[in-house]
Formats: structure tokens, sequence, C-alpha cells
């Protein structure tokens, strides 16, 4: 398994209150990726990071943010929760020029509950 | 914009095959993926094909391209219990970047 480990595995919250999920990787990929999971919509990419520092927004990166000060350390930041961003956020790794297909591997998601 | 779908559901007799289809509307897709998802767990890559490959085998599992009718098939052999799961398929136009995912075929093997 890819070295990737997310915390917290699973939070409550209330609605209105800051929350920041971490995505910690050791296998000194150069991109990361953070995914929520809804029913009926598969995965969708929120944030994605090519580098310290270098972020990007997703699909649906509304009331999101991120941020890359080291490699191995990818963080998203819910500045106001509110109970649509209820979900399974998922981080992904991925490296470049390491193989023909530089596939994304993912973490074990974390669940987060706005109440 | 880039479109993925996939049927929601598939039930099969543990043995049998099980095939899944997916539909992707992108034609500059590069990169077309196949993830497992078992309950409460991440996404694990199952496979990949690239768009100039028709089709590719590995173990019991059999990915088929066309892409003519931008149409992607994971075929299941002699499939088994564990590998009741969700099934993703995901697509690219650059390997390991951007994917867009379907919305997950809930695949269910009955003994």
């Amino acid at each position: 398994d890819a070295g990737i480990t997310q915390s917290p595995r699973h939070k409550v919250t209330e609605t209105g209150t800051p929350v920041t999920l971490r995505c910690h990787q050791t296998e000194n990929h150069r991109y990361m990726y953070w995914y929520r999971q809804d029913p009926g919509h598969g995965l969708r990419l929120i944030h994605y990071s090519y580098g310290v520092k270098d972020t990007d927004k997703g699909e649906v990166s509304d009331g999101y943010s991120v941020s890359r000060s080291k490699t191995e350390d990818f963080l998203l930041t819910l500045e106001s929760a509110t109970s649509s961003q209820t979900s399974v956020y998922f981080c992904a790794i991925s490296s470049e020029g390491q193989g023909v297909a530089d596939t994304q591997y993912f973490g074990p998601g974390t669940r987060l509950t706005v109440l | 914009g880039e479109d993925v779908e996939q049927s929601l559901f598939l039930s099969v007799r543990e043995g049998d095959s099980s095939v899944i289809n997916c539909t992707y509307t992108d034609s500059s897709s590069t990169y077309l993926y196949w993830y497992k998802q078992e309950p409460g767990a991440g996404l694990q890559l199952l496979t990949y094909i690239f768009s100039n490959m028709d089709m590719k085998q590995d173990q019991r599992l059999t990915v088929l391209l066309n892409k003519k009718d931008k149409h992607l098939s994971l075929r299941i052999a002699d499939t088994q219990t564990g590998d009741s799961a969700i099934y993703f398929c995901a697509e690219s136009i650059r390997a390991g970047n951007m994917l867009t995912f379907g919305g997950g075929t809930r695949l269910m093997v009955k003994p």
C-alpha cells in the first residue's frame, strides 16, 4: 500500500465551525489531491497540489481551502463548515515521470459529519 | 465537459463472470482506470488501460476499450464473494492528474 495517512478518520462538528483535515504521505510524490465522495456522485476533485505552495482548484472548490507547506503534508480546511459538506473525504497522491502511467493512490478516507 | 457514466448496481452468482460497463464523453481521454472500493475503505487501483490499446488482461480481470463508442468495460472471471465492492471507472487526459470518476457500480456476489 502507498504510504498515505489521513487524520482524523472520523469527525463530527457543528455548522459554522472551522475544520482542518490532514493528509500525510511518505512516498515523496509531487502531486496530492483532495476528493469528496457522495452517493451518486462518485469522487469529485476539490483541490490539488503540484508541489510545495503550488495548488489549484478542482471541480467543487467552493467553501474549501488548501495548503501545502511541505511535500509530505496537504491540508484541507473548511473555514466555516456547512451541512452540505458532510461527506467522506479522500486524499490521493501521484508521482510524475516514475512510470508510464502515473496513477493515483488513495488514502483511507475521513468521514466528516456537519450537524 | 467531462462526464463518466456507470450503471449503479450489478448482481452475479459466485463463479459467474461479471461485466461492469462505463461510458465517457471526453474524446481526449488518454488513460482509463478501474478502481475498487471495499466497505469503509479507500480506493484501490485495479488496472488501467491506455487509449491506444483495446484490450488488457491481468489474471481474472479483462479490460476492453471501444474508443469509437467511448465505452470501457471490466470483466471479472470466476467472480468470488471477495469481489463484492463498488467499482469506479475514471478517465484522465494525462496520467495521474485530474481524474474524472464515474458514480460507481456496486457489485454484489451471491454464494
